[in-house]
């Protein structure tokens, strides 16, 4: 069984600084990582989706890496933002077609403080 | 274009009341998942379809549970003699199965709350 690990639980930086979210997952046997933010009270927003074969995917100021062998992700956010203040999701999706079932991680909850 | 929609945003029953939950996905995602989120819980996953193959209904958590999704499109999920233990937040996603593709797109979320 799929499982799904995220450190730290929560974490609050001043504003400017840069930060990685961990995740590590127990199957390595995985079709693809996605990264999702979610914002009190809302629904998820998917920032990133890194395929099995993929080392990393980026978008402006965020970097996901993948170490598919050691079961790793980590999610780089640069310069941080008040805004970026939300819960960071991490989900696997195991097997090796998009039939596999999606695990998430239990989140980090980011505080960036001005 | 339009995102995933789920009605009611909002749902109070009493214990033991049936509810349904609705979600409508992007069109021409053919695939539609359903997850519970508890308080301080992560996210559960309940039922996976995708296109014309026989749903994943591995993560219902009893059999009070049903969801159904019509034409392709639409998605009801029933949750029948409701209990407390049910309240939560419903989402519903969807997206287009494929290695680069794969990306969920998450409704708002129906908050379920059990009395």
């Amino acid at each position: 069984k799929q499982e799904v690990t995220q450190i730290p639980a929560a974490l609050s930086v001043p504003e400017g600084e840069n930060l990685v979210l961990n995740c590590s997952f127990t199957d390595s046997a995985i079709y693809n990582l996605q990264w999702f933010r979610q914002d009190p009270g809302k629904g998820l927003t998917s920032l990133l989706l890194i395929q099995s074969s993929q080392r990393e995917q980026t978008s402006g100021r965020l970097n996901a890496s993948l170490d598919k062998s050691s079961g790793r992700s980590t999610l780089y956010i640069a310069a941080s933002q008040p805004g970026d203040s939300a819960t960071y999701l991490c989900a696997v999706r195991t097997g090796g077609t998009s039939y596999g079932k999606l695990t998430f991680g239990q989140g980090t909850i980011l505080t960036v403080h001005p | 274009g339009a995102g995933v929609s789920q009605s009611p945003s909002n749902k109070v029953t009493e214990k033991g009341k049936d509810v349904e939950l609705r979600c409508d996905p992007i069109s021409g995602h053919t695939a539609l998942y359903w997850y519970r989120q508890s308080l301080g819980q992560g996210l559960e996953f309940l039922i996976y379809f995708q296109g014309n193959s026989a749903p994943d209904k591995s993560g219902l958590p009893s059999d009070r549970f049903s969801a159904e999704r019509t034409g392709g499109s639409v998605s009801t999920l029933t949750i029948q003699r409701t209990q407390q233990e049910d309240s939560a937040v419903y989402l519903c996603a969807s997206s287009i199965p494929g290695p680069s593709t794969d990306t969920q797109y998450f409704g708002p979320g129906t908050r379920l709350t059990v009395l």
